[in-house]
């Protein structure tokens, strides 16, 4: 799996919208954009996820660049509940082989919404 | 949809004790499980990989001897951790992908303390 850099935290209004970058330099053309996000003791929450064309759905929007080098995960409007370490991953999507593509977690950002 | 449970939620044990944990998909039938262990403030680490009806595959590092995996149905996989020690005490989480996607949900997670 690609590597993918994201800031270690980020801060946030409530109410504002939250942009998360992440950096994936070296993706694949079959790699795919995913992003989970886990809540304190809690297990990690898929959010989105999309190849190279922009994603929307009830959670989240995806944005990819058209390099596909990096993307933004945007929370049109954060709430307190959005408190959440939030972990952009990249894999191939498609399943080929049984027991591949597996997920690998790196650091995430730890985003903060403030009251 | 595609709810994985994990049981128990939390357990305190002895040391040189065994412990099981339980990873059921309780809406869709799972060939593929992983399970993850994560200690406080770092990211989720894949310890195995296991399919239904086979051998686990484990992570480099990870003691298959220690962590036993079974994964007899395709709705139930179980780790085992053999003669736990204090340094085992961890959040242990699941996760299951359904047959022929490449979609992956994860548990609530278990938190171990071996004391």
């Amino acid at each position: 799996d690609a590597k993918t850099t994201q800031p270690t935290s980020m801060d946030c209004a409530e109410g504002r919208a939250a942009n998360l970058p992440c950096n994936h330099s070296t993706i694949s053309g079959n790699e795919y954009v995913y992003w989970y996000r886990q809540i304190h003791s809690q297990g990690p929450q898929y959010i989105i996820h999309g190849l190279k064309n922009n994603e929307t759905n009830e959670m989240a929007s995806l944005i990819i660049t058209e390099d596909r080098k990096s993307s933004t995960l945007i929370l049109p409007h954060a709430t307190l509940r959005d408190t959440a370490v939030y972990y952009c991953i990249v894999r191939v999507a498609r399943l080929i082989i049984q027991g591949a593509q597996k997920l690998v977690f790196g650091q995430g950002t730890r985003l903060t919404i403030n009251p | 949809g595609a709810v994985v449970s994990q049981h128990p939620s939390w357990v305190i044990c002895k040391s040189g004790t065994s412990v099981k944990i339980e990873c059921r998909s309780l809406d869709f039938q799972a060939t593929t499980m992983f399970w993850y262990r994560q200690f406080p403030k770092q990211s989720l680490m894949l310890m195995a990989t296991s399919n239904e009806g086979s051998k686990a595959t484990y992570e480099q590092g990870v003691e298959k001897d220690k962590f036993l995996i079974n994964h007899a149905s395709l709705t139930l996989s179980t780790l085992t951790v053999t003669s736990a020690h204090p340094e085992d005490s961890s959040f242990y989480i699941c996760s299951a992908r359904p047959v022929r996607t490449g979609e992956q949900y994860f548990g609530p997670g278990t938190r171990l303390t071996v004391t």
